[in-house]
């Protein structure tokens, strides 16, 4: 079992639209959770962290659920800026600093 | 203020040739970490430093690859010789006290 799963999509949405992004992971010892923006041909940037009671950034709402080891990120109102791959990241359960990269979800957003 | 700073940007070069990528940290960061990226297997990490100690390697490939972090203010990734599967984009990221990463903007290489 991979350690973070997502659908690779891609996610081709018209501007306006919501759009919900899912991602589990399998290391049930991780305490940090965050989702990374990659566009195309630059760096995984950090977009937001993700807490246990949720939280919201604007158009962007990210949500954990430990139980099913689950975290979501949800977009509102989309914008052909928002065009990119989103990265969920987890840490490695063991205290120390490495992060795990899920593959990522490919989000279009057509006028 | 600067972000992490990688070089080259771009590398082409044949088999069998030795590659050495470069990065410099954002000053009073104390992790650094080595990835590769490529559309297969997504983000890879390579190998770790804190505080200019090698902590764990076992994502590298294999004997051709070295990483080293003489001081706090630089590391390199070297491949030697390089292959044709060592194709992919090298990213450098490096964190403080936090998990949050801050990366490179990559190095793109390409082995011919």
């Amino acid at each position: 079992r991979k350690e973070v799963e997502q659908d690779p999509g891609p996610f081709n949405v018209p501007e306006g639209a919501t759009v919900a992004f899912n991602c589990t992971y399998s290391n049930s010892a991780s305490q940090s959770f965050f989702w990374y923006r990659q566009d195309c041909r630059k760096e995984p940037k950090l977009l937001m962290s993700v807490y246990s009671s949720g939280n919201e950034d604007g158009r962007f709402t990210a949500q954990l659920n430990r139980a099913s080891q689950y975290i979501s990120l949800l977009i509102r109102d989309s914008k052909l800026s928002d065009s990119a791959t989103y990265l969920c990241v987890v840490d490695n359960g063991s205290g120390n600093t490495p992060l795990v990269f899920g593959k990522g979800t490919r989000l279009s957003v057509i006028a | 203020d600067a972000g992490v700073i990688q070089s080259p940007r771009h590398e082409v070069t044949e088999m069998g040739q030795e590659v050495t990528l470069r990065c410099k940290p954002i000053s009073g960061h104390n992790s650094l970490f080595w990835y590769r990226q490529t559309m297969m297997r997504g983000l890879e990490l390579l190998i770790y430093f804190n505080n200019n100690v090698p902590i764990d390697d076992s994502g590298m490939p294999e004997d051709r690859f070295s990483a080293k972090m003489p001081n706090a203010s630089f590391s390199t990734l070297k491949i030697q010789p390089s292959e044709p599967r060592d194709s992919a984009v090298y990213f450098c990221a490096t964190s403080a006290a936090t998990d949050t990463q801050y990366f490179g903007p990559g190095t793109r290489l390409t082995v011919l």
